[in-house]
């Protein structure tokens, strides 16, 4: 069974920009759920979605939103990119809602200058 | 609020030396979770403990979930420099709005 696969691994942008990432869970996962990583913060929530609806959300601006699709992949957004932006982007399937085992895929290196 | 508080942040130790992490909280989980993530890639799940005392051994890695539900410890026997990276624990909280609650991490080197 194929992993999650996060797309593009790496990214540069400046700031202002906006920024799509996906993710592709194992198949048979419904769950998806969506974190940001830096070293002095660990890793921070941003959303999960279920079924295509989101069920729980982190506490992040509005300038980072997601959505699930049909098929359970899913892609974030993060509009008006700060420099504080950059970090590791962390996406992770599991069978039902967050609270069990969770798959994590490779991550999106985002850099913002 | 840092709910789950891991400590050591980071240890530095000779391959061959025995370990243990610790994974501290003053909330109660109805599970708990351990990944290892090396360098450059997403956290592995190693363990979930999920009753409270439980002991759950992965060959030379022991996980032992506190009798009270709030706290985890991991012991690592005989370190290897592929037990490398960085060791989080995460809470599953109870209710509805259940959420993984995540540590900061104790970052491990294994030396040769």
């Amino acid at each position: 069974k194929a992993g999650v696969t996060q797309t593009p691994r790496y990214l540069i942008k400046t700031r202002g920009q906006q920024v799509t990432l996906s993710c592709s869970p194992i198949s048979g996962h419904r769950s998806v759920s969506w974190y940001q990583q830096t070293p002095g913060q660990g890793l921070q929530f941003l959303f999960e979605y279920f079924s295509e609806t989101q069920r729980n959300k982190g506490n992040f601006p509005g300038r980072f939103s997601g959505r699930q699709f049909s098929n359970s992949r899913s892609e974030m957004n993060v509009s008006t990119l700060e420099l504080g932006d950059s970090a590791l982007y962390l996406c992770a399937s599991s069978l039902a809602p967050a609270r069990n085992e969770q798959f994590f895929g490779p991550g999106t290196r985002l850099t913002v200058l | 609020t840092q709910l789950l508080e891991q400590s050591p942040q980071f240890l530095s130790i000779q391959e061959g030396e025995n370990l243990t992490v610790y994974c501290n909280s003053s909330s109660v989980f109805s599970s708990l979770q351990w990944y290892r993530q090396e360098p450059g890639e997403g956290p592995v799940l190693l363990v979930t403990v999920v009753t409270g005392g439980e002991v759950k051994k992965l060959k030379r890695l022991t996980f032992q979930f506190g009798d009270a539900r709030k706290d985890s410890s991991l012991h690592i026997t005989a370190a290897q420099t592929g037990d490398t990276g960085l060791y989080l624990c995460a809470g599953a909280q109870a209710g509805n709005n259940r959420k993984l609650i995540w540590g900061l991490g104790t970052s491990l080197a294994v030396n040769p």
